[in-house]
């Protein structure tokens, strides 16, 4: 079956610095990716959506410019959190569609973020 | 808009109980997919059921079955003879049938934890 690569799977950082998620599907093409933030006991937020090749759509509220999503090719997509700040801790899921199936959502393991 | 409501935060059974998850969900679409997830404490994701507004039929799994009612909206999943393996939060999502540029994007209910006592 389609299987979806995220790393790293933890990592904690310094307030002020930036980390970079990725996340690759690894047997199939997905030309939509998908980033959702969940904070502990609560459910998944959609953050943004990316299509391969375009700018991601940011839903509201979601600052594009701390959040930077980048979806070069066909099975890598990343995040990366610029300036990150303490409340920006949480566990950050991608999920990515493959291509031609509009309703296969294939979801990674998950980054715990931790801003100390 | 779309939105999914699971009403219940938290269940807590004995193994060997059965459990029973609500869901109820919204949407002016006529064709729409409705999905099942088990988050367990890893954090992955994993899916169980994905199924379509056109398609009401019950639907059994091994310990698992779903009761899709459009009549009343809901898309409530059962497990039969819970073990503590089930323990888990598990999330009920919606996706409409929006054109696929527009993202086809899940929303997801606020999630069940269900604990499973030995």
């Amino acid at each position: 079956g389609a299987v979806v690569s995220q790393h790293p799977s933890w990592v904690i950082c310094k307030s002020g610095t930036s980390v970079k998620i990725e996340c690759r599907s690894l047997d199939f093409q997905a030309t939509t990716m998908f980033w959702y933030r969940q904070f502990p006991k609560q459910s998944l937020m959609l953050m943004a959506t990316s299509n391969e090749g375009s700018k991601a759509t940011y839903e509201q509220g979601v600052e594009k410019d701390k959040f930077l999503i980048n979806h070069a090719s066909l099975t890598l997509s990343t995040l990366t959190v610029t300036s990150a700040h303490p409340e920006d801790s949480s566990f950050y899921i991608c999920s990515a569609r493959e291509q031609g199936q509009i309703y296969g959502y294939t979801f990674g393991s998950g980054t715990r973020l931790t801003v100390v | 808009a779309q939105k999914v409501t699971q009403a219940q935060t938290e269940i807590s059974v004995v193994e060997k109980e059965d459990v029973t998850l609500d869901c109820v969900y919204e949407t002016r679409d006529t064709t729409y997919y409705l999905f099942w997830y088990k988050q367990p404490p890893s954090g992955e994701l994993v899916f169980l059921i994905r199924r379509n507004s056109f398609d009401e039929q019950n639907e059994i799994s091994g310990r698992y079955s779903w009761n899709f009612q459009k009549s009343t909206s809901s898309f409530n999943f059962t497990i039969t003879a819970s073990q503590v393996v089930d323990s888990a939060v598990y999330f009920c999502a919606l996706s409409e049938a929006l054109p696929e540029a527009a993202g086809n994007k899940l929303t997801f209910g606020g999630g069940t934890r269900v604990l499973v006592k030995p």
